[in-house]
């Protein structure tokens, strides 16, 4: 069975500060895994996504994560937070041999950017 | 591209009547597309998954005599909450896969509120 943990319910910076939401994952095969951000009472946008190749993905909006299989890690990164940035952070797994596969995922992270 | 629509965005109704929710792929034709249910300050569960011309398959606790789906063309799926009650206001965000392409498209979600 697949899982996601987001480390951190709630993370708050200040403008221009790095931003790091922390995703860890569980997967019996090779995963493909997801950053959706929501914002309030709306959908979710595919922020990035790693499915096979670069370890190192790069997203919209300046974010990037990297998959690490050893630390079974997907962090999110922005190095310069942005107060347009603040929203609901979801991080989320699917299966790679499974066609149609729906996500799982974790609890989500709020961001607070402050000024 | 992959623009994925729902409708209505929010309704309130009575408790005892059904609503219907659409799901539509504007731009593609998705052969899967899935129910999640979202509640306040909490992550999505996937209710069901359901596919083009077959019955979908509901998660295990979903009702799927009080959740009915049904997905009769590429570009829609339905969700239709059977005789609403105040529990099952909620949050409802639908999500199609493009394929091949990796990853979900989400609608924008339905409020569904029942007094």
């Amino acid at each position: 069975a697949q899982s996601v943990t987001q480390l951190g319910s709630h993370v708050s910076v200040s403008e221009g500060a790095l931003v790091l939401l922390r995703c860890n994952y569980s997967s019996s095969v090779p995963p493909y895994l997801f950053w959706y951000v929501q914002y309030p009472n709306q959908g979710l946008q595919l922020l990035l996504k790693y499915t096979t190749g670069a370890t190192l993905v790069k997203g919209i909006n300046g974010f990037e994560a990297e998959f690490k299989k050893s630390e079974t890690s997907f962090h999110l990164t922005k190095p310069s937070a942005h107060m347009s940035d603040a929203a609901e952070y979801f991080c989320a797994v699917s299966a790679t041999n499974q066609a149609g596969t729906a996500l799982i995922f974790g609890k989500g992270t709020t961001l607070s950017v402050s000024s | 591209g992959a623009v994925v629509s729902q409708h209505p965005s929010r309704v309130i109704c009575k408790s005892g009547t059904s609503v219907k929710i659409e799901c539509r792929s504007l731009d593609f034709q998705a052969t899967t597309m899935f129910w999640y249910r979202q509640f306040p300050k909490q992550s999505l569960m996937l209710m069901a998954t359901s596919n083009e011309g077959s019955k979908a398959t509901y998660e295990q606790g979903v009702e799927k005599d009080k959740f009915l789906i049904n997905h009769a063309s590429l570009t829609l799926s339905t969700l239709t909450v059977t005789s609403a009650h105040p529990e099952d206001s909620s949050f409802y965000i639908c999500s199609a896969r493009d394929s091949p392409r990796v990853g979900q498209f989400f609608g924008p979600g339905t409020r569904l509120t029942v007094l």
